[in-house]
């Protein structure tokens, strides 16, 4: 059974400091790796996926790799802002199933100022 | 577009009771899910969709239902309300299996069992 597991659960870091996110996987089996953001009473946002045969995305502020065969990925965030101030979520897409995620708890952020 | 909504936003139900969730893409997406986030949880997976008339379950179906008659609407049917599924209920639709396609949520239902 898939285990996703993110380290820390929370973190608190002063505004323009450089941060990474951890993500880890238990099977490498994995189609792809979604980094989602999540706002206190509000829905997901997709903010990165990578595919299982890539090394890295970027957006913007935000880098996300995967090693695959190790099981984890890290969320890089650059310059870090109040407004970067959430839950990051990762997820893990199954190979050979039909599209099911299974999600890691969190890792709550706060950027102060 | 609107997206993935969600309807309704919160509901308190009385044990026993029962009641649908709506969930509406307009997208045209054929994947969809349902999941429930505990507090200071990640999301399970409830049930989900690969098409009209096609659904499984997830991870942890029990006391829930589903049903899928068009491609837009998944709506998600508790039948006898349990403590135990006080949650907060997140659809979700993607446009087919494959390692490109992304997930897309709802805003969620904010579901109180008492």
């Amino acid at each position: 059974k898939q285990e996703v597991t993110q380290i820390p659960a929370a973190l608190s870091v002063p505004e323009g400091e450089n941060l990474v996110l951890n993500c880890s996987f238990t099977d490498s089996a994995i189609y792809n790796l979604q980094w989602f953001r999540q706002d206190p009473g509000k829905g997901l946002t997709s903010l990165l996926l990578i595919q299982s045969s890539q090394r890295e995305q970027t957006s913007g502020r935000l880098n996300a790799s995967l090693d695959k065969s190790s099981g984890r990925s890290t969320l890089y965030i650059a310059a870090s802002q109040p407004g970067d101030s959430a839950t990051y979520l990762c997820a893990v897409r199954h190979a050979g199933t039909a599209s099911k995620l299974t999600f890691g708890t969190g890792t709550r952020l706060q950027v102060t100022l | 577009n609107a997206g993935v909504t969600q309807t309704p936003k919160f509901r308190i139900l009385k044990i026993g009771q029962s009641m649908t969730l709506q969930c509406t893409q307009d997208m045209n997406h054929n994947y969809m899910y349902w999941y429930r986030q505990d507090p200071g949880m990640g999301l399970k997976l409830i049930y989900y969709s690969v098409g009209a008339g096609i659904t499984d379950k997830g991870e942890v179906p029990n006391g829930y239902n589903v049903s899928r008659s068009t491609t837009e609407d998944f709506p998600l049917r508790l039948e006898l309300a349990a403590p135990s599924q006080t949650s907060v209920y997140f659809c979700a639709s993607s446009s087919s299996d494959g390692g490109y396609n992304e997930q897309f949520f709802g805003p969620g239902t904010r579901l109180t069992v008492l």
